[in-house]
């Protein structure tokens, strides 16, 4: 069975703090997305990482895939409270399905950053 | 602007009745458009692939008698969820990928269902 595993689900920063999103899931895809979901909202597109290695970074994020280790991190410098709202991660299945798009999503992190 | 669009926005009906939502690539095709399910505070989960021109593929446990797909089109997929039940009130998302080669998996605004 596919598990994509985000943690923490919760965070609660401060401003100006670092801190690190980790997703571990367990099937081979090298095709992994990172969204932003503010409450009542749909999913902002922030990230797209294709292959072993990859590294993007937009601002204050930055975001890393392992896929030998199965990884990838979001990582957030200096927090400020704009980027409250809850991160997914999502594992690209479309070849196991032979589509274009299929994702499986993390449970998603709820980030909170506090003056 | 938004690349894939939803409509209605926001929907209630009576327990019993059933509604359509619609889901539309803009300015693109896309051959295969997929929807999701979002309970609050909860993730989104992949209900079916709906593919242009053929029957839906649903994911394990999701009744395809309850929740019709039709993708009449390139740039059109239509959710219906029959004799709906409150249990059944989500929020509901749809998404296509722009292009065979494209990267970027375009999500739409969403559908918040409220079954009373």
């Amino acid at each position: 069975e596919l598990k994509v595993e985000q943690n923490p689900l919760f965070l609660s920063m401060q401003e100006g703090k670092n801190y690190t999103i980790y997703c571990n899931y367990s099937t081979t895809s090298d095709r992994l997305y990172w969204y932003r979901q503010d409450p009542g909202k749909s999913l902002e597109s922030l990230f797209v990482l294709l292959s072993n290695g990859a590294v993007k970074q937009e601002g204050r994020l930055m975001a890393s895939l392992d896929t030998k280790a199965r990884l990838s991190t979001l990582h957030i410098t200096a927090a400020v409270h704009d980027l409250s709202a809850t991160y997914f991660c999502a594992v690209d299945i479309s070849p196991e399905r032979g589509s274009q798009g299929n994702l499986i999503f993390g449970k998603g992190t709820k980030l909170s950053v506090k003056p | 602007g938004a690349v894939v669009s939803q409509h209605p926005s926001r929907v209630i009906c009576k327990s019993g009745t059933s509604v359509k939502i619609e889901c539309r690539s803009l300015d693109f095709q896309a051959t295969t458009m997929f929807w999701y399910r979002q309970f609050p505070k909860q993730s989104l989960m992949l209900m079916a692939t709906s593919n242009e021109g053929s029957k839906a593929t649903y994911e394990q446990g999701v009744e395809k008698d309850k929740f019709l797909i039709n993708h009449a089109s390139l740039t059109l997929s239509t959710l219906t969820v029959t004799s709906a039940h409150p249990e059944d009130s989500s929020f509901y998302i749809c998404s296509a990928r722009r292009g065979p080669t494209g990267n970027t998996i375009y999500f739409g605004e969403g559908s918040w269902l409220t079954v009373v």
